[in-house]
């Protein structure tokens, strides 16, 4: 089954600089990769995806790459606020669709410093 | 627009017992699957329904078992609970249907504890 590895597990940036936290799967079949938001004791809620027909994706402050050849995707978000400090999960979809449900990576706790 | 509704939000209960977690489905979608979340770590895919029956399962003993109704609300049974279930479940909706995204829009989650 497919395996998605997360990195950093924590990660602390100053207020107003840029945090990239990185994923990587094993099944070359999947093809969709949401990144989630958990803050504490919340539901994850997704902030943004990409399928595998494209490359990078954008909104506003927050971007995903993903890079097919090498199986690893990334978020990036630039001008972090103190509202960003949180959980987030990064997991990926294989190309049964639902049926084969996501599988998540264990989360990078972002810490945004003042 | 409704969203996903969980119930009950924390439960005990001792090893050996069953419990029963109840889900609403956000309104418009048609497809509801089960994550558990033990603490510290991502979600984990329980099982997913569409049309009543379940078309997805992922690495979960048969003690894990669930049903979806025709309003598209689903259960997750646990028999046999072991200390290692104390997990939050999460319940989460999405439309299978053309068009839709296949976007999953989680609930609040049950938090079990096993005792």
């Amino acid at each position: 089954g497919e395996n998605v590895e997360q990195h950093p597990s924590t990660l602390s940036v100053q207020e107003g600089d840029s945090a990239v936290i990185k994923c990587t799967y094993s099944d070359s079949a999947s093809n969709y990769f949401p990144w989630y938001k958990q803050e504490l004791g919340k539901r994850p809620q997704l902030i943004i995806d990409i399928r595998s027909n494209v490359g990078e994706k954008k909104d506003q402050r927050i971007a995903v790459t993903l890079n097919k050849t090498a199986k690893h995707f990334s978020l990036h978000i630039t001008e972090t606020q103190p509202e960003d400090s949180a959980v987030y999960f990064c997991a990926a979809r294989g190309s049964g669709g639902g049926a084969d449900g996501l599988t998540f990576g264990k989360g990078t706790h972002l810490i945004i410093q003042p | 627009e409704t969203g996903v509704t969980q119930s009950p939000t924390h439960l005990i209960k001792t090893r050996g017992q069953q419990v029963t977690l109840r889900c609403s489905s956000q309104s418009g979608h048609n497809t509801v699957s089960w994550y558990q979340q033990a603490l510290g770590q991502g979600p984990q895919f329980i099982f997913q329904y569409y049309r009543e029956e379940e078309n997805g399962r992922g690495n979960f003993p048969p003690r894990f078992s669930g049903l979806q109704f025709p309003n598209y609300s689903s259960e997750l049974n646990v028999n046999a609970l072991e200390l290692d279930d104390s997990a939050l479940y999460l319940c989460a909706s999405s439309s299978l249907l053309a068009g839709g995204t296949g976007e999953l829009f989680f609930g609040e989650g049950s938090r079990l504890t096993v005792l």
